[in-house]
């Protein structure tokens, strides 16, 4: 089973359409993370979940919602988006972070949404 | 704050050929880690490497290898007799200790290996 799975794989929406995407993890990590990958812009963390507990939202819009029901599942739900949301979106999971370390992030293979 | 230089958007080789990728760091923190992933034209980012602080250590695994320099604040990555399967955008990345869990990554650099 692959470590970390997203579903769809591509995804193409109107604005006025509401949309989930989906990430779940096999690795029985703790920590959650979607990221936002555009062209000509670095990586973007939007936001964490910590068991299941967010601990990060970093700016992100409220058109994008996230929802983590447990720590092997991760959603994005998507209402209401612009052009310039179009990107990459990737999901990613980490054994955990804080006192003991940071360890490394193992990444899904993205959902490529495009906004039309 | 936390930033991650990788000053080469682009490089192209030709089979065999060794490469540097370079990373530049900036932290105040002590206790940080840095990382290396590969991006492939599939899209999904695979990790590589984890280094913490305190390791100086350089690393070989394979083809691969890692100098970490703290006085330069550098973390680059060589590919030796590089191959067509290496061509993919290569990521470093930084998080510290004791703030939020944020990775912050540089812009990438772009590998072509060409036959």
């Amino acid at each position: 089973e692959t470590g970390v799975t997203q579903t769809p794989r591509h995804l193409v929406m109107g604005m006025t359409n509401k949309k989930s995407l989906k990430c779940e993890q096999h690795l029985g990590h703790n920590a959650m993370y979607w990221y936002k990958q555009s062209a000509k812009k670095p990586l973007e963390l939007m936001f964490v979940y910590n068991f299941k507990e967010q601990t990060e939202n970093n700016s992100v819009p409220s058109r994008f919602s996230p929802e983590c029901p447990n720590s092997s599942h991760l959603f994005l739900h998507l209402h209401t988006l612009q052009p310039e949301d179009s990107a990459l979106y990737l999901c990613a999971s980490s054994q955990g972070f804080g006192a003991s370390g940071s360890y490394e992030q193992y990444f899904g293979p993205g959902t490529r949404l495009t906004v039309t | 704050a936390q930033k991650v230089t990788q000053a080469q958007t682009e490089i192209s080789v030709v089979e065999k050929e060794d490469v540097t990728l370079d990373c530049v760091y900036e932290t105040r923190d002590t206790t940080y880690y840095l990382f290396w992933y590969k991006q492939p034209p599939s899209g999904e980012l695979v990790f590589l490497i984890r280094r913490n602080s305190f390791d100086e250590q350089n690393e070989i695994s394979g083809r691969y290898s890692w100098n970490f320099q703290k006085s330069t604040s550098s973390f680059n990555f060589t590919i030796t007799a590089s191959q067509v399967v290496d061509s993919a955008v290569y990521f470093c990345a930084l998080i510290t200790q004791g703030g939020s869990e944020k990775l912050v990554f540089g812009k990438g650099t772009k590998l072509t290996v060409n036959p």
